[in-house]
């Protein structure tokens, strides 16, 4: 399968600010998601990165909030905005080749809101 | 309403002896599952799946058992290893769903020496 970066890997971010988490994959793929696992708990599926379109995002995530750009089929971003603590997670990227394919993840990124 | 349904948080197993993990379905719909495992500090790697149509795959020492009419399948490990320390996560998906991810909680798996 297709390698998957993601970066930044973990960072510390002060509330009220922003941060774009970028994820590469070295080669094209035809789906792309974010996922949120939060401490303690399962992963949750933020948004379908869906090329050249606006994302699709999953009840409780909204666009303001976690913008989604997807130039191409081999790279996505996802930001973080207006950080509080609550939103101190891992954030992590994965794509499929299509509809019934296994899904792969990044590392993760860590992100720490204080 | 949890669709899938990992009802042991965690499960401590000595080394060499077999590691049976659990999950539960809801949705009748669902015809494909995967487990996942995933150790701290990085992201979940895909382990083994199987599709409706059987009800045992099996690769190495990882074998994964459904049983549909139970809504249950199961992930088993044997002879467990240190290195099978991790929680597991079973996921689910569905056609009417885009294939969309089901997630259960996962479960801890600990090998002890």
């Amino acid at each position: 399968s297709a390698v998957i970066s993601q970066k930044p890997s973990r960072d510390i971010c002060q509330r009220g600010t922003s941060l774009t988490i970028q994820c590469q994959v070295d080669s094209q793929v035809t789906m792309m998601f974010w996922y949120r696992q939060q401490p303690g708990q399962s992963l949750t599926l933020i948004a379908t990165a869906n090329q050249g379109s606006e994302a699709t995002y999953e009840s409780g995530f909204v666009i303001d909030k976690f913008p989604i750009s997807r130039p191409n089929l081999t790279f996505s971003t996802l930001t973080v905005s207006n950080m509080s603590p609550e939103d101190s997670s891992i954030y992590l990227c994965s794509f499929s080749y299509g509809p019934g394919n296994t899904i792969y993840f990044g590392e993760g990124s860590w992100l720490t809101v204080v | 309403d949890q669709q899938v349904k990992q009802n042991s948080p965690s499960l401590s197993v000595q080394e060499g002896r077999i590691s049976i993990l659990n999950c539960d379905y809801t949705n009748s719909m669902f015809d494909y599952f995967l487990w996942y495992k995933k150790y701290p500090a990085e992201g979940p790697t895909f382990l083994i799946s199987i599709s409706s149509i059987k009800d045992k795959n099996e690769d190495g020492r990882f074998t994964v058992f459904l049983n549909k009419s139970a809504k249950h399948l199961s992930l088993h490990i044997v002879p467990s290893q240190p290195g099978d320390s991790a929680v597991y996560f079973c996921a689910a998906s569905a056609l009417d769903s885009n294939y969309q991810l089901i997630w259960g909680a996962g479960t801890k798996l600990i090998i002890k020496p």
